[in-house]
């Protein structure tokens, strides 16, 4: 099975504040990774697939990268309605796997 | 508008069983493939089980094997997982999840019901 390790496991950030989460692959994933943000109580919602394309409807302050087996998701300038968890979701091959979650809390 | 509506959960015995349904539309139903994921009490998400538009292909999640399956009738437009052999680490919130252009990640998703698993 693939790991997916994510980190950190959580952040203090403030509003306008730039927010980096990392996710890493126990193996080649190739870009078959997707980002999701979870409030609480709330399903997930898809943000990014494919590693760097963004889902429709999302903002575009919402950026996804990767590097290899390392893959980030930027929340380049932080807005109050995007303090939530966030997992990345690896599409490689069964059985899919999560990451365990990064949650951005108000500073 | 896609929606998917679970339905089903609740309160089961160890070693009970449980049958989980969602209701999907907006959608053609027929052509998506489906999932399972479900949420521990405070805990991350895991997926549990996967199947193809027909019907034919199934996955699961080693924590489940043996114990649970999925199925659909897409003349309903539902999906089902019925849960047998339930242990206490079976609790969470399960959701269903619709394959985003069976690229295998999870564009729509239900509200989630909740499973719990207790004497």
């Amino acid at each position: 099975d693939i790991q997916m390790t994510q980190s950190p496991s959580s952040v203090s950030a403030s509003v306008g504040d730039r927010v980096t989460i990392n996710c890493r692959a126990s193996q080649g994933i190739s870009s078959w990774l997707a980002w999701y943000q979870q409030k609480p109580g709330k399903a997930p919602k898809l943000l990014i697939h494919a590693a760097s394309s963004l889902q429709s409807g999302v903002p575009s302050r919402f950026i996804g990268s990767r590097s290899g087996t390392d893959f980030t998701l930027t929340i380049s300038s932080l807005q109050p309605e995007d303090f939530a968890t966030y997992y990345c979701q690896q599409a490689n091959s069964f059985p899919l796997t999560f990451g365990g979650g990064t949650k951005v809390e108000i500073k | 508008e896609v929606q998917l509506v679970e339905s089903g959960g609740g309160l089961v015995q160890p070693g009970g069983s449980l049958r989980l349904s969602c209701a999907a539309s907006g959608f053609t139903f027929s052509s998506s493939e489906m999932n399972w994921v479900r949420q521990a009490p405070g805990k991350g998400l895991e997926w549990v089980s996967y199947i193809t538009g027909s019907g034919s292909t199934r996955y699961y999640a080693d924590s489940v094997k043996g114990r649970f399956t999925i199925s659909r009738d897409n003349a309903k437009n539902s999906l089902y997982l019925q849960m047998n052999s339930l242990r206490a680490e079976d609790t969470a919130v399960y959701y269903c999840a619709r394959d985003r252009e069976s690229r295998d990640y999870f564009d729509y998703w239900g509200q989630g019901t909740l499973v719990t698993v207790s004497s």
